[in-house]
């Protein structure tokens, strides 16, 4: 089972900082995927990464960006936090089956 | 593009009774998953079941593809149950996920 590990858990940032949310992997997985959750809702995909050094864009990749510096980290950037943007966010990488695991997440609040 | 459509939105059980969660989605190309989030926020992966039916514990899932639905059964249900229920759809091959909305559940003691 792939171990998905998340940092911060949680974050307080101001509007207009820079937040980096970090995930870690042990699954050695080609894919690692960040979501993020709002309150109420479904989970949607900012931006996935199937080999270090490249990121791909997800459904909702404005505002972010991705950094895929190794196989096992893949970092979300919000360069210049707003408001919109708090919310829960999850990393995610597949299993050796198929099914997709995920962090602890991470709740961050821009104030 | 694909959907992924869950039902109830919503559901309040007494804790002792069965629930019966509904997914349809619009491939007939399913890899499909069941996930419950906690109600402090942590997913787990419940089901990967792309066809046929699966069981752990008290939960059971069943997954007919050519219909387009899969469904996860709870049975006896706990207060320890409550929390959303989310499926979600892989498509192509790089397990991007496709998620539904989810079911909220309580179950009451």
């Amino acid at each position: 089972e792939a171990a998905v590990t998340q940092s911060p858990r949680s974050k307080v940032a101001v509007t207009g900082g820079k937040v980096t949310l970090s995930c870690h992997q042990t699954n050695n997985h080609d894919y690692m995927y960040w979501y993020r959750q709002d309150t109420g809702h479904g989970l949607r995909l900012i931006h996935y990464s199937y080999v270090a050094d490249s990121t791909e864009k997800g459904d909702i990749p404005d505002g972010y960006k991705a950094s895929r510096p190794s196989q096992e980290n893949f970092s979300l950037i919000l360069e210049l936090a707003s408001l919109s943007q708090t919310a829960v966010y999850f990393c995610a990488t597949p299993g050796t089956g198929k099914e997709v695991f995920f962090g602890k997440g991470t709740r961050l609040t821009v104030v | 593009g694909q959907q992924v459509q869950q039902s109830p939105a919503s559901l309040v059980l007494q804790e002792g009774e069965n629930a019966e969660l509904q997914c349809n989605f619009s491939s007939t190309a399913t890899r499909l998953q069941w996930f419950y989030q906690h109600p402090g926020g942590r997913l787990v992966s419940l089901f990967y079941n792309p066809s046929g039916t699966k069981h752990t514990g008290r939960l059971t899932s069943t997954t007919v593809t050519n219909e387009r639905r899969s469904s996860l059964h709870i049975s006896s249900s706990q207060t320890t149950d409550s929390g959303t229920y989310f499926c979600a759809l892989n498509v192509g091959d790089n397990s991007k996920l496709i998620w539904g909305l989810g079911t909220s559940l309580v179950v009451n003691p």
